[in-house]
């Protein structure tokens, strides 16, 4: 099975920073990830797709990158809805796995 | 408007049995790979299993293969997931969420989810 592994698996930040978010893949995936947000008592809502594609109605400020077995997630500027968790998924070969998620939380 | 609504969730004895069902609208659901994701309480995603447009093909976790048993009716837009010889472990958020048209191997899947249905696994 493919180990996807998130870092940080949380972390604080303030309205308007830069935020980055970590996924590495025990094996080489190509870019067969997505990119996911969950907010509490909410389904998830995909962001990015293959990698580095914007899910349409996703603000710009996300963005993905990465190929092979390191990826990230930038939002650029955060914004208050941005309080989240935050997970990735490969989707390179069974089982799918998610990494373990990244909680973003106001400082 | 997308929309899948998960139910048939509840509270079940250890090694009982629970049949899940997710109804699909606002597209063609016989177009599409439908899948189940779960979160345990306070715990990450983790994929269950997922099934081709036709049920011709499918594919689950480990930890469930041999107990859960994923289906679907094209006729009827809907989803299923029979869970038997339940497990403490098995507790969680069941999500259902839209795979790709195309195979999920090669396009990101879950586009669209549902907003869950709790499974309760406890005497």
């Amino acid at each position: 099975d493919i180990q996807m592994t998130q870092s940080p698996s949380s972390l604080s930040a303030s309205v308007g920073d830069r935020v980055t978010i970590t996924c590495r893949a025990s094996q080489g995936i190509r870019n067969d990830l997505g990119w996911y947000q969950q907010k509490p008592g909410k389904a998830p809502k995909r962001l990015i797709y293959a990698a580095s594609s914007l899910q349409s109605g996703v603000p710009s400020r996300f963005s993905g990158s990465g190929s092979g077995s390191e990826f990230t997630l930038t939002i650029s500027s955060l914004q208050p809805e941005d309080f989240a968790t935050y997970y990735c998924l490969q989707h390179n070969s069974y089982p799918l796995t998610f990494g373990g998620g990244t909680k973003v939380e106001i400082k | 408007e997308v929309q899948v609504v998960e139910s048939g969730g509840g509270l079940v004895q250890p090694g009982g049995s629970l049949r899940l069902s997710c109804a699909a609208s606002g597209f063609t659901f016989s177009d599409y790979w439908m899948s189940w994701v779960r979160q345990a309480p306070g715990k990450g995603l983790e994929w269950v299993a997922i099934i081709k447009q036709d049920g011709s093909e499918k594919y689950y976790v480990d930890s469930v293969k041999g107990r859960f048993t994923i289906s679907r009716d094209n006729a009827k837009n809907s989803l299923f997931l029979q869970m038997n010889s339940l497990r403490a472990e098995d507790t969680a958020v069941y999500y259902c969420a839209r795979g790709p048209t195309g195979p999920p191997l090669r396009f990101t899947p879950f586009d669209y989810w549902g907003q869950g249905t709790l499974v309760t696994v406890s005497s």
